[in-house]
């Protein structure tokens, strides 16, 4: 069985762009979740996505979004990037919810200049 | 406020000694913690799930151990490999009215040496 797939795996942008970020979950997972992982903050949970809805929330501002497609695959955006949105965003996808098991993908590495 | 401590923050150890990695937590309602390796570079693996009546789950050279009542989850790794030079991760999931809220510890940097 296929991994969780992200990509681009890497990204440099520049700061006022907007990315987009893209992620494949393992068959049959519905639930898909995103996460930034800094160095100095770890890892943060951004939200999470669930037969096209979002069902969970971190405490990220407005620019982070994300969409779910009916086939699971997930996308996250990011608008007016600032250098602070620097980091690597891990998707990860699980059965049902994130209570079960999450199971990451590579991550895409975004290097805002 | 939920909150996953973890510690130490960092670990040298020789190849073939064993180490216990440790993690604090104050979430609730406590539904299951986590323990994650992540190699540099590298998206986060699941080495064990445990609930609230579960003491110990072992995955291979791995074992983890939860006391419920004292909030505190250690990792043991046994006989380690240069292979398990990563960050280990501690993740405690919550089941509240509004959803599942997971709260990451900060991780603990394992160095394995020769």
């Amino acid at each position: 069985k296929a991994g969780v797939t992200q990509t681009p795996r890497y990204l440099i942008k520049t700061r006022g762009q907007q990315v987009t970020l893209s992620c494949s979950p393992i068959s049959g997972h519905r639930s898909v979740s995103w996460y930034q992982q800094t160095p100095g903050q770890g890892l943060q949970f951004l939200f999470e996505y669930f037969s096209e809805t979002q069902r969970n929330k971190g405490n990220f501002p407005g620019r982070f979004s994300g969409r779910q497609f009916s086939n699971s695959r997930s996308e996250m955006n990011v608008s007016t990037l600032e250098l602070g949105d620097s980091a690597l965003y891990l998707c990860a996808s699980s059965l049902r919810t994130l209570d079960y098991e999450q199971y990451f993908g590579p991550g895409t590495r975004l290097t805002v200049t | 406020k939920n909150q996953v401590e973890q510690s130490p923050q960092s670990l040298i150890i020789l190849e073939g000694k064993n180490c216990t990695l440790q993690c604090n937590y104050t979430v609730s309602p406590f539904s299951n913690l986590r323990w994650y390796k992540q190699d540099t570079g590298r998206g986060p693996v699941s080495l064990t799930i445990m609930t609230f009546s579960e003491n110990t789950k072992s995955n291979g050279r791995y074992t983890a151990t939860l006391d419920a009542d004292t909030k505190q989850s250690s990792l043991h790794i046994t006989a380690s490999q240069l292979s398990d030079s990563a960050s280990y991760i501690c993740v405690v999931s919550a089941l509240t009215g509004g959803g599942n809220k997971l709260t990451f510890g900060t991780g603990t940097q394992l160095k394995v040496e020769l």
